[in-house]
């Protein structure tokens, strides 16, 4: 069956340092691949996303490449702020069908 | 362009109790689909509704339940309430073809389990 893995948190950095979540998954096929974020209290919102291999997602100053032969999909930000605290969850979908398979999520906390 | 919106925010139920939480789809979107999500976890998928039907289901048990309605809103039922039923609850909607380029998250229900 698919599956995703990411690194477990909580990950804590200063206001402008560099930021990289690792996100590996299994998967038969070519899933589309996605990261969410959530803020306290909230939903899920959509970050980004790749459908197929080599695609970079960027959104927001976030970036993350979809990587076929290394089975990852890892997000990085050059210089996170306070604001981008928050839990971050990787996620795929087989690409006949809309279901999303996610990882256990990882806690950023960006201090100033 | 409204997003997706669930009621109640909050509730608590008793083992044993049936609860029904509420949904409705974001404008424009014919497809729903729920998850759970327990504390410091991520979201599972419970199922997901099409044109009233349910089309595609995760590892849950038969007391989860559900509805789809004309206007596309939806329910989710849970009968014979289980302490590890306590999670928050959210909805999704999307629009069916379009391969989750539309997957819009409401901000769920917190079911609390005594």
């Amino acid at each position: 069956g698919n599956s995703v893995t990411q690194m477990e948190g909580p990950v804590t950095l200063s206001e402008e340092a560099f930021l990289t979540i690792n996100c590996t998954y299994t998967a038969t096929g070519y899933p589309s691949l996605f990261w969410y974020v959530q803020y306290p209290g909230e939903g899920l919102q959509l970050l980004l996303k790749a459908t197929k291999a080599d695609d970079k997602g960027s959104n927001k100053g976030f970036e993350a490449t979809y990587r076929k032969e290394t089975t990852s999909f890892h997000l990085e930000k050059g210089s996170v702020q306070v604001s981008d605290s928050a839990v971050y969850f990787c996620a795929l979908s087989p690409n006949a069908g809309n279901m999303l398979t996610f990882g256990g999520g990882t806690r950023l906390m960006v201090k100033p | 362009e409204t997003g997706v919106t669930q009621s109640p925010t909050h509730l608590i139920k008793t083992r044993g109790q049936q609860v029904t939480l509420r949904c409705s789809s974001q404008s424009g979107h014919n497809t729903v689909s729920w998850y759970q999500q327990a504390l410091g976890q991520g979201p599972q998928f419970i199922f997901q509704y099409y044109r009233e039907e349910e089309n595609g289901r995760g590892n849950f048990p038969p007391r989860f339940s559900g509805l789809q309605f004309p206007n596309y809103s939806s329910e989710l039922n849970v009968n014979a309430l289980e302490l590890d039923d306590s999670a928050l609850y959210l909805c999704a909607s999307s629009l069916s073809g379009v391969i989750n380029y539309g997957y819009t998250f409401g901000s769920g229900t917190r079911l609390t389990v005594v």
